[in-house]
């Protein structure tokens, strides 16, 4: 079984302020890291697919760097918005298939 | 295009009954999922499909069965139901390429309570 972790569970930001959260995976057998993101009462939705060692990802005010070779994956939300609250999920990908290994989640609470 | 399409959207079952949750996808994916999510916990895959007439347990399919007749439909059994069974379940698909990473696009859930 992958062991593939995030960190925090969840954290409380004031609208406005940047934040960063950590997803870490496994660093052999690397094929693709997926961000989600997963409002509530809602399906969740792709943000970003990342590769390559070094990779770095921007949608708007959300952005995302990969360490594949010590298995580490940061997403970033820069001045964030009530509408940034969502739990974001990532999931690891390895080599060997299309299977995806989500990791718990990170709740993000964003306080006007 | 619908996307992926989960019926019912709530169930609520009694211990021992029998269910069958409905995925379908109008985006001709050849590959097709069946998450659940639990309280505080991510998503762990039931099954998956990589086609129709193929499918393979995912990490948690004790209780389960699925069946893909067709490309489009990717329908999940439940034949005792469990309180432990108590969930949301997502399904999703997504299109496989040789050497693609491919994003899953999910359905919208089904939110099951087995009393």
């Amino acid at each position: 079984i992958l062991n593939v972790e995030q960190s925090p569970q969840s954290l409380h930001v004031q609208e406005g302020d940047s934040t960063n959260f950590t997803c870490s995976f496994p660093s052999s057998n690397f094929y693709a890291l997926h961000w989600y993101r997963w409002e509530t009462a809602k399906s969740p939705e792709a943000l970003f697919v990342m590769t390559l060692n070094g990779d770095e990802k921007k949608k708007g005010r959300i952005s995302a760097t990969l360490n594949t070779k010590e298995g580490y994956s940061y997403l970033y939300i820069k001045g964030s918005q009530p509408e940034d609250s969502a739990t974001y999920l990532c999931a690891f990908q390895g080599a060997a298939g299309n299977k995806l290994t989500f990791g718990g989640g990170t709740r993000v609470l964003v306080k006007p | 295009n619908a996307g992926v399409t989960q019926t019912p959207k709530f169930r609520i079952l009694k211990i021992g009954q029998s269910m069958t949750l409905q995925c379908a996808q109008d985006m001709n994916h050849n590959y097709m999922y069946w998450y659940r999510q639990d309280p505080g916990m991510g998503l762990k895959l039931i099954y998956y499909s990589v086609g129709a007439g193929i499918t393979d347990k995912g990490e948690v399919p004790n209780g389960y069965n699925v069946s893909r007749s067709t490309t489009e439909d990717f329908p999940l059994r439940l034949e005792l139901a469990a309180p432990s069974q108590t969930s949301v379940y997502f399904c999703a698909s997504s299109y496989s390429a040789a050497g693609g990473q491919e994003t899953q696009y999910f359905g919208p859930g089904t939110r099951l309570l087995v009393l």
